[in-house]
This record gives structure tokens, sequence and C-alpha cells, in this order.
């Protein structure tokens, strides 16, 4: 069974602190590292990964996968009051029947004082 | 949202009472997706379609059945709802699962409650 653990699995920062996120999985054929963000309503996509070492990013948030030790980390600098959601990690089986579906963590709850 | 709709957006209901969610898309995706959404859970997966009339379990689809007759309309139905079903479902679609493209878009949730 394909499993991701996220954490911490809730933090409190200031604005303009930097932040860093993690994911460590267990998948039998992965595919894809997918992060989310969620605030009020629906999860809204951010990065997809399928290569280790290759750093996506944009503007202040950015990610990078480790396909040896089986991780990813979302760092997030400068951060802003509107950073404050839920960040969802999520992989992809490349299984035969698995027909592209997503397992989730458990979300990391970010709140980010003024 | 991505073209996606998800009706109703609130519901309260009985215990014992059938339920049907509907997800709507105008994106011509072919795959959809149901989850349910928990406290300290996660998003876990009910139900998916790869196709119009296909469809597979997912990981928690004990009490809950689907329906997919055209491209653009998933629909899930609890056929007597518990409160256990009390939950935010969501709706997602994706255009395929290959690498590149194996993207989910999700709805806006809808909200569940079970008394």
């Amino acid at each position: 069974e394909d499993k991701v653990v996220q954490s911490p699995l809730s933090l409190v920062v200031h604005e303009g602190d930097t932040v860093t996120l993690n994911c460590s999985y267990e998948v039998t054929n992965f595919r894809s590292l997918l992060w989310y963000k969620q605030e009020k309503k629906a999860p809204t996509f951010l990065f997809m990964l399928t290569s280790s070492g290759i750093e996506k990013k944009s503007g202040r948030l950015s990610s990078i996968l480790d396909k040896k030790e089986l991780f990813s980390i979302l760092n997030i600098t400068a951060t802003q009051t509107g950073d404050s959601a839920i960040y969802l990690c999520a992989v992809s089986n490349a299984g035969g029947t698995s027909y592209g579906k997503l397992t989730f963590g458990q979300g990391t709850i970010l709140t980010v004082h003024p | 949202d991505a073209g996606i709709t998800q009706s109703p957006r609130h519901k309260v209901t009985e215990t014992g009472t059938p339920v049907t969610l509907r997800c709507h898309q105008t994106e011509n995706h072919r795959y959809m997706y149901w989850y349910r959404q928990d406290p300290g859970h996660g998003l876990r997966l009910i139900h998916y379609s790869y196709g119009v009339k296909d469809t597979d379990k997912g990981e928690v689809s004990d009490g809950y059945s689907v329906s997919r007759s055209k491209t653009e309309d998933f629909l899930l139905t609890l056929e007597s709802a518990t409160s256990s079903q009390t939950s935010v479902y969501f709706c997602a679609i994706s255009e395929s699962v290959i690498t590149g493209s194996n993207i989910q878009y999700f709805g806006a949730g809808t909200r569940l409650s079970v008394l």
C-alpha cells in the first residue's frame, strides 16, 4: 500500500520567515510527486516532480525531489500572510491499474502571522 | 476551479437517507475522481473513473457508489448515509495519467453533514 507522510503537521511562523515542509513516501512504482496548496476551498496545484535533484521554482516557492531517499521538500522564503494554508503532498503510482491515482499525505497546516 | 462544478455545495441530511453528489466538468477530461477530506487524514480516494461507464474503487469505497454515463458528469451516491460519512467531498479531473499530464484539478468541494 502506498504511503505518504508529511511533517510537521502544523507550523506557525511570522512574516518574513523561511519554512521547509517535508514529505516522505513509499510507493511500489513511483511516477511523480505533486504539491498542492489548499486555502479555504479546492486544493490548487503547485508543482509536479518526476526527476531527482531538479528544483522546481515559482516565485518564493521551490521544491526538490530525492528519489533515492524517497522524500521531497517544499521551501517558502520570505513568507507572507497569504501563504497561510494547508500544503498537501501526493504521489502517483505508475502501476498498470492505478489510472493516475494519487495518494495524499495528511497535510501541513502553515499559519503565517503578521 | 478548472471548469469543475460540484453540487450541492452544502448539504445536511439524516442518517439512513440516500444522497447524491454531482461533479460536472467542461474540460472533456477522461479521468475523474471522488475524494473525501477529514481532519488528520488528508484526501482519501473513494472512487475513480477512467472513461464513460468505466469506474473502480478507491481506498475508502465502502458505503459509496458512482456512475458516469457521460464524459462530463460523475455522480457519487451514498445509498444510506451514516454519520461517519460527514465530510468534505472533492471531485477532481485529470486529462491523462502519462507523466507530465498526471495533474489532478479539484472542484470547490461539497460539505456534507449527516445527522
